[in-house]
């Protein structure tokens, strides 16, 4: 069975900085892409980055775009996002999600349960 | 620029059928897209992805009362044999060669 179990999140002040852990189970870890999406409250479904199953290539959109880090582990089969210079608009639920095989850029299959980051002061 | 449209609101009766719609923007008609339901406070759930010929492949427990078709640049979610537990958002998502793109959503009334 496909696990993604998420941790880290809270309260942060902006400018501060988190790091958001994914810990995935069930699956070839090297063998899948992996991501992170977020949702602001009541709003939609954001792509926020992918990293490919080496790790060797990461995505980001541009709102992120210098100011996160994504990155994988794969003797702790976890996958992060450290967030840096964080903003009232970085307010959101942060799904990680795991892709399809064979492409780096490609569908999610499988979805964590979220973990709220909030930006405040 | 890759974009993704949907309509904000659908609604159908219990027990009836439903399609929603996720359209490409112009230059994108042959993408692939991938359909996700999401109920309230909850994370997505995958429902399947549909080609630009309307084949489609759906992710793992997903009922055959869900189907996918294409025409053109549009790209469609069906909903058959509607039950309450299917009132929820539904989002498509594509892919380009550097980006990911949902749309904005579809909140599904079930009467």
């Amino acid at each position: 069975e496909v696990q993604l179990l998420q941790s880290g999140g809270g309260l942060v002040q902006p400018g501060g900085s988190l790091t958001l852990s994914c810990a995935v189970s069930g699956f070839t870890f090297n063998s899948h892409a992996l991501n992170w999406v977020r949702q602001a409250p009541g709003k939609g479904l954001e792509w926020v980055s992918t990293i490919s199953g080496s790790g060797a290539t990461t995505y980001y959109a541009d709102s992120v775009k210098g100011r996160s880090t994504i990155s994988r582990d794969s003797s702790k089969n976890t996958l992060y996002l450290q967030m840096n210079g964080l903003r009232a608009e970085d307010t959101a639920v942060y799904y990680c999600a795991k892709s399809s095989p064979f492409d780096i850029l490609t569908n999610f299959d499988y979805w964590g349960q979220g973990t709220l980051v909030t930006v405040s002061s | 620029q890759l974009v993704l449209t949907q309509s904000p609101s659908a609604s159908a009766s219990l027990g009836t059928s439903v399609r929603l719609t996720c359209t490409l923007s112009s230059g994108h008609r042959n993408f692939v897209i991938a359909w996700h339901q999401q109920h309230p406070q909850k994370g997505p759930r995958y429902l399947m992805k549909v080609n630009s010929d309307g084949t489609h492949i759906k992710g793992d427990g997903i009922p055959d009362r869900f189907s996918g078709a294409s025409s053109g640049a549009e790209r469609y979610l069906t909903i058959s044999s509607l039950q309450s537990e299917d009132e929820a958002d539904y989002y498509c998502q594509t892919w380009g060669t550097d980006v990911q793109v949902f749309g904005g959503g579809t909140k599904l009334t079930v009467l």
